[in-house]
């Protein structure tokens, strides 16, 4: 079985400072893992993608997210964050080898960057 | 490139009653997903199509049901209808059957079951 753990319900950080939203995952196999993002009604935006290679990925709007195999962590960042990343996170898992093709999400980050 | 669109955006239903939405996909994506997410439970899988056929099926009763169209347009029915079933219903599109793609998601129909 896989499963996702983002132990953060909410995050808060002042407009102009880093950002970390916390991801750990169980899978499987190799993992492919993902962001995700959701502003207010509307649905979910996909950010960036970890299937192999370099551990760090730079994804949308200036997100990257750094893959951590021995503390099988995947967790968000940027350098400076801005009001308008204001939003939900999800971060999700699914294995490479057999099984769903379906991902795995967490509960979710409300991250609310404060001006 | 249009992208996945469902309809309606918004409901309201009374128990009892059944609702259909509908999810029109990425053109060229055969996998459609739908998800359900309400504030308590946050994003719930309920099934995946792909080909027309369900490959995927998550742990809702079967009152939630769903297809697929040779077109690769899905639609989801919900019937008998409870409070609880108030939720953002998610239709979520995949390029192929699998792989390493990740989902693209409509702006979802928001269900209110009164």
């Amino acid at each position: 079985a896989q499963s996702v753990a983002q132990p953060e319900d909410q995050v808060n950080v002042a407009e102009g400072n880093p950002l970390t939203v916390k991801c750990t995952y169980s899978v499987s196999g190799n993992p492919y893992l993902f962001w995700y993002v959701q502003y207010p009604n509307r649905g979910l935006q996909f950010l960036l993608k970890y299937i192999t290679g370099d551990n760090l990925v730079k994804g949308s709007y200036g997100f990257e997210a750094e893959f951590n195999k021995s503390q099988t962590s995947f967790h968000l960042k940027k350098p400076s964050a801005l009001v308008s990343d204001s939003a939900l996170y999800f971060c999700a898992v699914r294995g490479s080898s057999g099984g769903s093709y379906i991902p795995t999400f967490g509960r979710g980050t409300s991250l609310i960057v404060h001006p | 490139k249009a992208g996945v669109t469902q309809t309606p955006r918004y409901l309201i239903k009374t128990r009892g009653q059944q609702v259909t939405l509908s999810c029109s996909p990425i053109s060229g994506h055969r996998s459609v997903s739908w998800y359900q997410q309400t504030p308590g439970q946050g994003l719930q899988f309920l099934f995946e199509y792909f080909s027309e056929t369900q490959r995927n099926k998550g742990n809702f009763p079967g009152r939630f049901s769903g297809r697929q169209f040779s077109n690769s347009r899905s639609e989801m029915n919900v019937s008998t209808l409870e409070l609880g079933d108030s939720a953002l219903y998610l239709c979520a599109s995949m390029i192929a059957g699998g792989g390493t793609g990740e989902l693209f998601f409509g702006e979802g129909s928001r269900l209110t079951v009164l």
